[in-house]
């Protein structure tokens, strides 16, 4: 079974230019979750989706940041424009289902540099 | 709001000893704990579970975790460890949904584990 796919694996760009993460949960997931993490700390949920509704966007910076799963499959979280502090690991989920019980199974994130 | 406190930033552990790695949680309803291990360049892949029933937890990769409800606690054990356990390892607590608590998953700041010869 192929896990969650996510691409680039590691984008470096300039502070005030646009960037956007892919990611490919696994198949059969209907829940999909974006996380960003820092340097020496765990995981942070940016967006959690449930087929193609984001059902908690509360930690989003909707100023710069936006997500969107069209067909509740793929999804693309972009920064608009990129900060110096964003430079972090972006990390993509996926759950069989919404309850809290269900482990999420990680990609392997795209690490993200602004210079 | 829940939280989850790891309070070794390292656990040193030569191989074929036990290791423990610790985990103390606060959630306001049921709690659902986790634990994965992350290494270098690489996602996290996920060990083990507890949901409810046994306290004693078994997983992947022979490491187990013991839940105490009473000390709010969730610790990690691997009764041999291995050089190649060597990695940095999360413990994460889910509230049940019911209780309002915002049905996230919550992480910990992580614990390296090194296993040397």
């Amino acid at each position: 079974e192929a896990g969650v796919v996510q691409s680039p694996r590691y984008k470096i760009i300039e502070k005030k230019q646009p960037v956007a993460f892919w990611c490919n949960p696994i198949s059969g997931h209907n829940t999909l979750y974006w996380y960003l993490q820092n340097l020496g700390q765990g995981p942070e949920l940016l967006i959690r989706y449930e087929n193609e509704e984001a059902v908690d966007d509360s930690q989003l910076p909707k100023d710069r940041f936006s997500a969107e799963r069209l067909k509740g499959v793929d999804s693309t979280l972009k920064i608009q424009p990129a900060e110096l502090g964003d430079s972090a690991v972006y990390l993509c989920a996926s759950s069989l289902g919404a309850a809290p019980y269900n482990e999420q199974f990680f990609g392997p994130g795209t690490r993200l540099t602004v210079l | 709001a829940q939280s989850v406190a790891q309070p070794e930033d390292q656990v040193n552990v030569a191989e074929g000893n036990p290791l423990t790695v610790k985990c103390t949680y606060s959630v306001s309803g049921n709690p659902y704990l986790f634990w994965y291990v992350q290494y270098p360049n690489r996602g996290l892949q996920f060990l083990l579970k507890y949901i409810t029933g046994d306290n004693l937890v078994k997983g992947s990769y022979g490491f187990e975790a013991e839940f105490n409800k009473s000390q709010t606690s969730f610790h990690l054990k691997k009764p041999s460890a291995l050089v190649s356990d060597s990695a940095l390892y999360f413990c994460a607590v889910r509230d049940d949904g019911v209780t309002g608590g915002g049905n996230k998953l919550t992480f910990g700041t992580g614990t390296q584990l090194k296993v040397e010869l």
